[in-house]
């Protein structure tokens, strides 16, 4: 059975950094993309980049580049998603999500959410 | 910042038909494939339909999408309850900027079933 597992809920300060996690598990972790996407309130869907758990590399959405950093961890089957410089609008759910091609968005299997908060 | 332009909102009863609007460019929905998920707040986003016009197994009939030129339209027939969410497209894009493509979703749509 596949799941992604993400970790729990973060109330940060502006300017601070926070790591979110996605534990893998139910499939061979090297052979699935993993993407990242987030919702603000009363926002639409954002799209933040990708990480091939494979050899590591990762594609960031331009808005992020400067700030994001994705990594991962095949002997836990995890991947990171680490944002830094938190600002107020950063206040979102973050998802997880699998794909099993590079240049496919057809997600299949999505983490439960992580809602960070970014509050003074 | 969206580079794919949603309708804010649609409606209908129910067993109607709603269609959702996705329009971008070329460099966007003119030379990849369309997506659609649908999305209730606070859960994760579901897969619609996948390669402009497929559904996942799952998924119902009632959701359909086509693609033409630089816009893609998603339609969902005999309209239930459970069908309210918001729906978003996405597609893949690239810029001049970057040799990477990156991924895009559209405005979202918010779907009233009346």
């Amino acid at each position: 059975q596949v799941h992604l597992v993400q970790s729990g809920a973060e109330v940060k300060k502006p300017g601070a950094s926070v790591k979110v996690s996605c534990k893998a598990s139910g499939y061979r972790f090297t052979s699935y993309y993993l993407h990242w996407v987030r919702q603000a309130p009363g926002q639409g869907l954002e799209w933040m980049g990708l990480i091939n758990p494979s050899g590591g590399s990762t594609t960031y959405a331009q808005k992020f580049q400067d700030r994001v950093t994705m990594t991962r961890d095949t002997s836990t089957s995890t991947v990171y998603m680490e944002l830094s410089s938190l600002r107020s609008d950063d206040t979102a759910i973050y998802y997880c999500a699998r794909v099993y091609s590079y240049d496919s968005a057809a997600w299949d299997f999505w983490g439960q959410g992580t809602q960070v908060t970014v509050s003074s | 910042q969206s580079v794919l332009t949603q309708p804010p909102s649609v409606s209908a009863a129910p067993g109607q038909k709603v269609t959702i609007s996705c329009s971008g460019s070329s460099s966007d929905i003119g030379s990849n494939y369309v997506y659609w998920y649908q999305h209730l707040p606070g859960t994760a986003p579901k897969l619609l339909i996948f390669d402009n016009n497929k559904r996942p197994s799952g998924i119902p009939d009632r959701f359909s999408a086509s693609k033409t030129g630089t816009s893609a339209t998603l339609a969902i027939t005999g309209l239930q309850t459970g069908d309210e969410a918001d729906y978003y497209c996405g597609t893949w894009t690239k810029t001049w900027e970057s040799s990477l493509s990156t991924y895009v979703f559209g405005t979202g749509t918010k779907v009233t079933v009346l």
